[in-house]
């Protein structure tokens, strides 16, 4: 069975430091892996994904992720955080093995407060 | 272009009592899901339409619940009767292709069931 854990329900960081929210999935096979990021009143949107190739993902916002296949995780970073990135964050996976149509496995979010 | 949008964004409902969401997904995307997060827990897969067929409904809790899609475009999920448990926020979302595509997700109708 596919699953994801983010393991910190919430993360702080100073404006203009370096943010890292962390994932960790199991799939049986190779995964899909994405991020999604929920603004206040809004719906989820999409941040990057990894297919294949490159480790590093670079996405929207300045953000990039690397997948680590021995660690099994794919943690979301950008190099400077504004108040702006405020969110709620979500991993996400797809087992690409597994043949027909697997869900989307979301993990339960972690919330991100940049402080000024 | 517009987005994905559900309908209503909030609904306050007696146990019992029968709730229906709604869906639009964005014109052109064959493939409409639905998702159900209760607060500070994971984001669970419902349900997944291409055009107006089941696709999966592996994560539908109970036959409660009823999702359709006439016609391949908006989609409704009816809760009849709704209990406590029921009560989270909805999350439809569509996307052109499956599997690496990204979803495109409106803003949720939160359930709450007294």
């Amino acid at each position: 069975a596919q699953s994801v854990a983010q393991p910190e329900d919430q993360v702080n960081v100073a404006e203009g430091n370096p943010l890292t929210v962390k994932c960790t999935y199991s799939v049986s096979g190779n995964p899909y892996l994405f991020w999604y990021v929920q603004y206040p009143n809004r719906g989820l949107q999409f941040l990057l994904k990894y297919i294949t190739g490159d480790n590093l993902v670079k996405g929207s916002y300045g953000f990039e992720a690397e997948f680590n296949k021995s660690q099994t995780s794919f943690h979301l970073k950008k190099p400077s955080a504004l108040v702006s990135d405020s969110a709620l964050y979500f991993c996400a996976v797809r087992d690409r093995t597994i043949s027909g149509n697997t869900p989307l496995v979301f993990g339960k979010g972690t919330r991100l407060s940049v402080i000024a | 272009e517009a987005g994905v949008t559900q309908f209503p964004s909030h609904s306050v409902i007696e146990k019992g009592q029968t709730v229906t969401l709604r869906c639009d997904p964005i014109s052109g995307h064959d493939n409409l899901y639905w998702y159900r997060r209760v607060m500070g827990k994971e984001i669970k897969f419902l349900l997944h339409f291409v055009k107006e067929s089941k696709q999966d409904e592996s994560g539908m809790p109970n036959n409660r619940f009823l999702a359709e899609r006439t016609g391949g475009t908006y989609s409704t999920l009816k809760v009849q009767p709704a209990e406590l448990e029921d009560s989270g926020v909805y999350f439809c979302a569509s996307s052109v292709e499956w599997g690496t595509g990204e979803l495109f997700f409106g803003e949720g109708s939160r359930l709450t069931v007294l």
